[in-house]
C-alpha cells in the first residue's frame, strides 16, 4: 500500500520558533509538494521539488523554505513561525509528469500547526 | 493563469439520493487533466476520479461520474446512491499537460458534502 507519512499530526508552537515539518514517501516518486489548506481558500502550493536538492517556489513561498536531501524525504521549514502560519499543511507526492502520466497526487494525512 | 472555481461551499444530500457538485475552470489550453479529490474528516485526501480533456467520454468510477463540458469549461461530479462514507470535503483540480509547471495541480476552494441518514 503506497504511503505518504507526515511526521506530526498536530503541533503547537510559539511565535518566532523554528518549525520543521517532515514528509516521507515510499513510492519512489520524483515529485514532492507542500500545500497549505485554509478554509475558503482551498489548497495553495508553497513549494515543490522534482528531484533531490531541486526545489521550486509555488504560489505562497514567503516565510517558508524546504529541503530535499533524499528522494523520499521532503521537509518544510518555517524559519520564524508567525500566527498567520497557523494552518493545515499537506504533503503530497507524484510520479514525474508526462503525457502518459496523469500526475495524480498521493497525500499525507496532514499536519495541523497552531502558532501562538 | 489557470483557475478553478467551486461555487458551492457546502452541500447536503440524503442517504441513497444523488448529488452533483459543481466545478468550473479557466484555461487557454486544449489538453489537460481534471480531477476530483475527496478529503474525509481527519483523513488523507484521495483521488476520486480523473478526466482527460481530449477524451469526450465522461469518466465513471462506480457511483461517481463526471459531466465534462469542455466548451463550457465545466466539470461536475455526480455521486449516486449517496452513502454516509461519502461525507467529506471535495476538491476539484486541474493540471496542464504541456508547457511549464506541468507537475502542479491547481485546486478549487472545496465543497463540504454532508450526508443525512
Amino acid at each position: 500500500d503506497v504511503k505518504v507519512t507526515q511526521s506530526s499530526r498536530y503541533l503547537v508552537k510559539r511565535t518566532g520558533e523554528k518549525v520543521f515539518l517532515e514528509c516521507v514517501q515510499d513510492m519512489d516518486h520524483e515529485n514532492m509538494f507542500w500545500y497549505r489548506q485554509d478554509p475558503g481558500l482551498g489548497l495553495r502550493l508553497i513549494y515543490f521539488s522534482y528531484d533531490v536538492k531541486m526545489k521550486e517556489k509555488g504560489d505562497i513561498p514567503e516565510g517558508y523554505s524546504v529541503s530535499r536531501e533524499k528522494k523520499e524525504r521532503f521537509s518544510l521549514i518555517l524559519e520564524s513561525a508567525s500566527t498567520n502560519q497557523t494552518s493545515m499543511y499537506l504533503c503530497a507526492s507524484s510520479r514525474l509528469e508526462g503525457r502518459e502520466n496523469t500526475g495524480e497526487l498521493f497525500f499525507g494525512e496532514g499536519s495541523r500547526l497552531t502558532v501562538l | 493563469a489557470q483557475t478553478v472555481t467551486q461555487s458551492q461551499p457546502e452541500m447536503s444530500v440524503q442517504e441513497a439520493e444523488t448529488v452533483t457538485l459543481s466545478c468550473t475552470y479557466d484555461t487557454s489550453e486544449s489538453d489537460y487533466y481534471l480531477f476530483w479529490y475527496k478529503q474525509p474528516p481527519s483523513r488523507q485526501m484521495i483521488l476520486v476520479i480523473r478526466q482527460e480533456a481530449y477524451k469526450q467520454q465522461n469518466a465513471t468510477e462506480n457511483r461517481f461520474s463526471v459531466n465534462f463540458q469542455k466548451a463550457a469549461k465545466s466539470f461536475s461530479l455526480k455521486i449516486s446512491d449517496s452513502q454516509l462514507g461519502d461525507a467529506a470535503m471535495y476538491f476539484c483540480a486541474y493540471r496542464r499537460i504541456y508547457g511549464g509547471a506541468t507537475n502542479k495541480l491547481i485546486f478549487g476552494t472545496g465543497t463540504l458534502l454532508a450526508v443525512q441518514p
